[in-house]
Order: structure tokens, then sequence, then C-alpha cells
């Protein structure tokens, strides 16, 4: 099946710096990615919707000069959290859109996650 | 806007016994998908099954099945012969079909935390 990575699993930094995650498609080419926010025992909100070559689209609440988004590429969106505070620590987790469908279903694979903590 | 309503934050069942998860949901759309997913201790999110709103055969998966019933706009799950492995948190979802370009973003519940009893 479909394999989507993430990078780092995860990763502490400190109040005010920026993080970066990764989010790869291995095996299959997606035109469309999107990122969560994960809060613990809670559900996961849609923070964005990545799409190849053109501008994210951010949900309703989400900073967009907070949470930079970039999908250079088919297999590759990136999110990086700029001047991060302690009220970012959360689960991120990315799925990436096949870009094949079949039966009009385009099936969303998601990444392990990514637990960010910022002190 | 769909909203999704998952109201048993919690269930446990017996091993090998079955479960069924409640899932209602709201939309004024006709044609949508909608999902189970499971989400272990790993975090990892994993589809269990997948029912397409145009098609009145409900969707089954080895032990996995769906009651979907459109007109009411509930959606359960069904777990048959429950195992260990089965303990996760179970979220429900829904996503809107747009023309030809497949499915759009997915709205989640609140989610349901099965636990297996051995």
């Amino acid at each position: 099946g479909a394999v989507v990575s993430q990078h780092p699993s995860r990763v502490i930094c400190k109040s005010g710096t920026s993080v970066k995650i990764e989010c790869r498609s291995l095996d299959f080419q997606a035109t469309t990615m999107f990122w969560y926010r994960q809060f613990p025992k809670q559900s996961l909100m849609l923070m964005a919707t990545s799409n190849e070559g053109s501008k994210a689209t951010y949900e309703q609440g989400v900073e967009k000069d907070k949470f930079l988004i970039n999908h250079a590429s088919l297999t590759l969106s990136t999110l990086t959290v700029t001047s991060a505070h302690p009220e970012d620590s959360s689960f991120y987790i990315c799925s990436a859109r096949d870009r094949i469908g079949r039966d009009r279903v385009y099936e969303q694979y998601f990444g392990p996650g990514t637990r960010l903590t910022v002190t | 806007a769909q909203t999704v309503t998952q109201s048993q934050p919690e269930m446990s069942v017996q091993e090998a016994e079955t479960v069924t998860l409640s899932c209602t949901y709201d939309t004024s759309e006709s044609d949508y998908y909608l999902f189970w997913y499971k989400q272990p201790p790993s975090r990892q999110m994993i589809l269990v099954i997948r029912q397409e709103a145009y098609k009145q055969q409900n969707a089954t998966e080895n032990r996995f099945s769906v009651n979907f019933q459109k007109a009411a706009k509930s959606f359960s799950l069904k777990i048959s012969d429950s195992q260990l492995g089965d303990a996760a948190m179970y979220f429900c979802a829904y996503s809107l079909i747009i023309s030809n370009f497949g499915n759009e973003k997915l709205t989640f519940g609140t989610g349901t935390r099965l636990t297996i009893i051995p």
C-alpha cells in the first residue's frame, strides 16, 4: 500500500524558534496533502490543504503566517511552525491524496505524525 | 458546514464478542463518503472501512461492517469477534465529493476509545 513518511517523529524546540516538519509520499505522487493537528485525547483538526505548485488553503482560525506550508513537489510538503510557543505543542499529522483515483475515490494516506514540544 | 458526532467517548467489549460504535453526521449534500479510521497507541491513522453515500449496500471488510442509514444520517461500525489488536481510538469521518477531483477534506468526529477485555 501507499506509504507516507513524516520527519522528524519527535522534536523539542525552544520558545521563539522555528521548526520544520516534512511530509513525503514514498511510492506515489500526491497533488494534494493535508495537515492536521491533534491535541491529547482529541480529534484531528484540519489546519490546511496543500496543493502542489500553489498556495495552501488554510482553515478558519489557522494563522498562515505562523504555520507556513510549502508543497514544492508531488512527493513533498513541509509545515514550518514559526516563532513557536508552548501552546503550539501538539501532534501534527499529514496525509497525502493519491493522484490516481479509482471509482472516484482518491485515497488519503496518513503519515505517522510528529510530536512537537515547545519549551 | 458538515459535522460528525460520536456520542460514545469510551466503549469496552469482551474479547471475541461484538461491539457497535455509533456515529451521526449532518450534511445537506447527497453525494459524499463516510469513513471509519482506527488510531492505535502508535498514533498512526488506519482506514478501517469506507462507505459511498450513493451505494445502498452496507460496506463490509472482514470482521468490520457498517450500518449506513442515509435518511437518519447514521453510520455505525460493527466489530465482530473482537480481538485484542482492535483496541484503539476509532474516528468516524465525512468527506464531500467534488466533481472529478475526488475526495475533499475529511471532517472527523471526536472519537470513541475502544477497550478489549481479555
